[in-house]
């Protein structure tokens, strides 16, 4: 089965700092791969995702992910970060028959002014 | 007016009550979800629905069931409730053939005491 790790429970920046948010998974194969944001009191928005072909991957937002097979990683990136930023950021693996997500554990982000 | 609406937000209720959480979306997707989300636990699949025949079990469906009445419908219950199902719950849909959740609703935050 496939498995998703977020090393950060909280990461803190300053406004306009450049972002990196870690994400491992486990899987015998290619998954599919996905960033999730949320903001407080509000579901869960797709930033981006990662199915096949060039591994940098642009979402919405100004943010941007690479896929990095020998590392196991999906980090998600942003040059620069804004205070309307600060969300809860959520790492998923979609693998096996149905690729419907494993969530990681969230990283919660910080933005000081 | 919100793409995927839950009803209630909030509800706080007893040990062994039974209790339905609706969902309804007006995105035209056949495609739907319900997820639980527990502090620092990332969001867990309960149940999920390909079209209005389909239900299928996800990882922690013991203790809930859900009903699709319609294309736009989804509601899960919980038959007799327990303290350990206190949580934020979602409903989600998908688009086309696409297996990742990619609309949310608010949630639904669920005490049980």
């Amino acid at each position: 089965a496939q498995s998703v790790t977020q090393p950060d429970i909280h990461i803190t920046v300053s406004e306009g700092a450049s972002l990196e948010l870690r994400c491992n998974y486990s899987y015998g194969a290619t998954p599919y791969l996905f960033w999730y944001v949320q903001s407080p009191g509000q579901g869960l928005q797709l930033l981006l995702k990662y199915f096949s072909g060039d591994t940098l991957v642009q979402g919405i937002k100004g943010f941007e992910a690479e896929f990095k097979r020998s590392q196991s990683s999906f980090n998600l990136r942003k040059p620069s970060v804004h205070w309307s930023d600060a969300a809860e950021y959520f790492c998923a693996v979609g693998a096996g028959g149905s690729y419907i997500p494993t969530f990681g554990r969230g990283t919660s982000l910080i933005v000081h002014p | 007016d919100a793409d995927v609406t839950q009803t209630p937000r909030n509800r706080i209720t007893k040990t062994g009550k039974r209790i339905m959480l609706e969902c309804s979306q007006t995105k035209g997707h056949d495609r739907m979800y319900w997820y639980r989300q527990d502090p620092g636990l990332g969001l867990q699949l309960i149940y999920y629905s390909f079209d209005v025949k389909d239900i299928n079990k996800g990882e922690i469906s013991d203790g809930y069931s859900v009903s699709r009445q319609a294309q736009a419908k989804f509601s899960l219950s919980l038959e007799s409730a327990i303290p350990n199902q206190t949580a934020l719950y979602f409903c989600a849909t998908s688009e086309g053939t696409s297996n990742q959740p990619q609309h949310f609703g608010d949630g639904t935050r669920l005490s049980i005491l």
